[in-house]
């Protein structure tokens, strides 16, 4: 069965400290993708990256930056230099590749880590 | 707008009245999901259309859940007799037939009084 742990429920950090976010998954699939998406307080989730399991070079995007590594099953999160407006819930997911009609690709959320940026 | 979009944005009813909940997806995308996010909880996969059929409605809770989409575009999921427990936002997403990526809607919050 498909699974993803985030263990940290709540992180909090003073702004301008980087920060990284957890993400262990499990999955007997050989092709998968992973994801990180950002829930902010208005609620409304927005898509971060999309990683797809045969790449496991890592990705910088400004201040965001991933790290996944197939031998621990792990795809975290970084933030570098944070922000007030970083603060949101992220949800790391995973999901399976789509194949057809049937397949639902269905994502699967992990329960989230709060993260609150002091000024 | 171009995105994903979900009516009503709250929703406020009584135990065991009936609720309709409606997701209009990108223009052209063939797979629709439903999502539930209960109160500080992740988000749990309710149903899956492609086109107007549910291939995948492993996620609905009870028999009180039932969803449709018709014309391949609306879907309205709709929860009979509510509970408590139902209280929840309510996420919808679409997809387009070539890749993996799910576009959501900003929700329906739905509280069960």
């Amino acid at each position: 069965a498909q699974k993803v742990t985030q263990a940290q429920t709540e992180i909090s950090v003073v702004e301008k400290e980087d920060v990284t976010l957890d993400c262990v998954y499990e999955t007997r699939d050989t092709t998968y993708y992973l994801f990180w998406y950002k829930q902010p307080p208005s609620g409304e989730l927005v898509f971060l990256i999309r990683r797809n399991s045969f790449d496991e070079q890592n990705e910088i995007s400004g201040r965001y930056s991933w790290n996944f590594q197939k031998s621990t099953s792990s795809f975290n999160f970084t933030i570098t230099a944070s922000q007030v407006v970083d603060s949101a819930v992220y949800f790391c997911a995973l999901s399976e590749p789509h194949f057809g009609y049937s397949s639902a690709s269905k994502i699967i959320f992990g329960s989230g880590t709060r993260l609150s940026i002091r000024p | 707008g171009a995105g994903v979009s979900q009516s009503p944005s709250n929703k406020v009813t009584e135990k065991g009245k009936d609720v309709e909940l409606r997701c209009d997806p990108i223009s052209g995308h063939t797979a629709l999901y439903w999502y539930r996010q209960s109160l500080g909880q992740g988000l749990e996969f309710l149903i899956y259309f492609q086109g107007n059929s549910a291939p995948d409605k492993s996620g609905l809770p009870s028999d009180r859940f039932s969803a449709e989409r018709t014309g391949g575009s609306v879907s309205t999921l709709t929860i009979q007799r509510t509970q408590q427990e139902d209280s929840a936002v309510y996420l919808c997403a679409s997809r387009s037939g070539l890749n993996n990526e799910q576009f959501f809607g900003p929700g329906t919050r739905l509280t069960v009084l």
